[in-house]
């Protein structure tokens, strides 16, 4: 099935550092998500994107709608322990309506203290 | 208390058993989906629902059934497991509004 992919895969920085990945596909997105993935835990909403261009924020996190509707970032200023995760982006396909969600492959954060 | 809710969190059990995953809900959302997540790797569907008369199979629904039992209750059955699905199993619910889904804590399913 059709899959968005998410770079980097992995992720090694120092605590203080900011953080960027980012995710695209072939099709167009009417939403793009943004989730964080604690170990042993299930996927936690973190932010959502409506409109192409749109610029959402959440504390320290924010994310951006590509102008194509095809892509989406998100960002991370002064990295913390507790950011330590696994990362994903997902969308549901315009094709698709709102039914079913495609997820990127995750990027896995690693925090050196 | 938690919107969504997963029971059992961990199970081991035997190649051929039968097993059931339980999932609630009280976002009153109408939709609600099983995933599994295998190590290192994304979410796959396995089945969803958008209401309590409408199943659908996902992207790898072989060796899973499903039953929706009420809005805020939606089971998943391995028939006769086998080690290959040994992961991790999620439920999600969703307004359908937005495309915004609510995941469970999941349930760590091991079979020897």
């Amino acid at each position: 099935g059709q899959q968005l992919n998410q770079s980097p895969q992995s992720m090694f920085i120092q605590e203080g550092e900011d953080v960027s990945m980012n995710c695209t596909s072939s099709s167009i997105f009417n939403t793009w998500l943004w989730y964080k993935q604690d170990p042993g835990e299930g996927p936690v909403l973190l932010i959502a994107l409506y409109k192409a261009g749109e610029l959402t924020s959440n504390g320290r996190l924010t994310a951006q709608f590509g102008i194509t509707r095809k892509d989406s970032f998100l960002n991370i200023s002064a990295s913390i322990p507790s950011d330590v995760g696994i990362y994903f982006c997902a969308g549901p396909p315009l094709i698709q309506g709102a039914q079913k969600l495609v997820f990127g492959q995750g990027t896995r954060l690693t925090i050196n203290p | 208390d938690a919107d969504v809710t997963q029971t059992p969190r961990n199970r081991i059990t035997k190649t051929g058993k039968r097993i059931m995953l339980e999932c609630s809900q009280t976002k009153g959302h109408d939709r609600m989906y099983w995933y599994r997540q295998d190590p290192g790797l994304g979410l796959q569907l396995i089945y969803y629902s958008f209401d309590v008369k409408d199943i659908n199979k996902g992207e790898i629904s072989d060796g899973y059934s499903v039953s929706r039992q009420a809005q805020a209750k939606f089971s998943l059955s391995l028939e006769s497991a086998i080690p290959n699905q040994t992961a991790l199993y999620f439920c999600a619910t969703s307004s359908g509004a937005r495309g915004e889904q609510f995941f469970g804590p999941g349930t760590r399913l091991t079979v020897l």
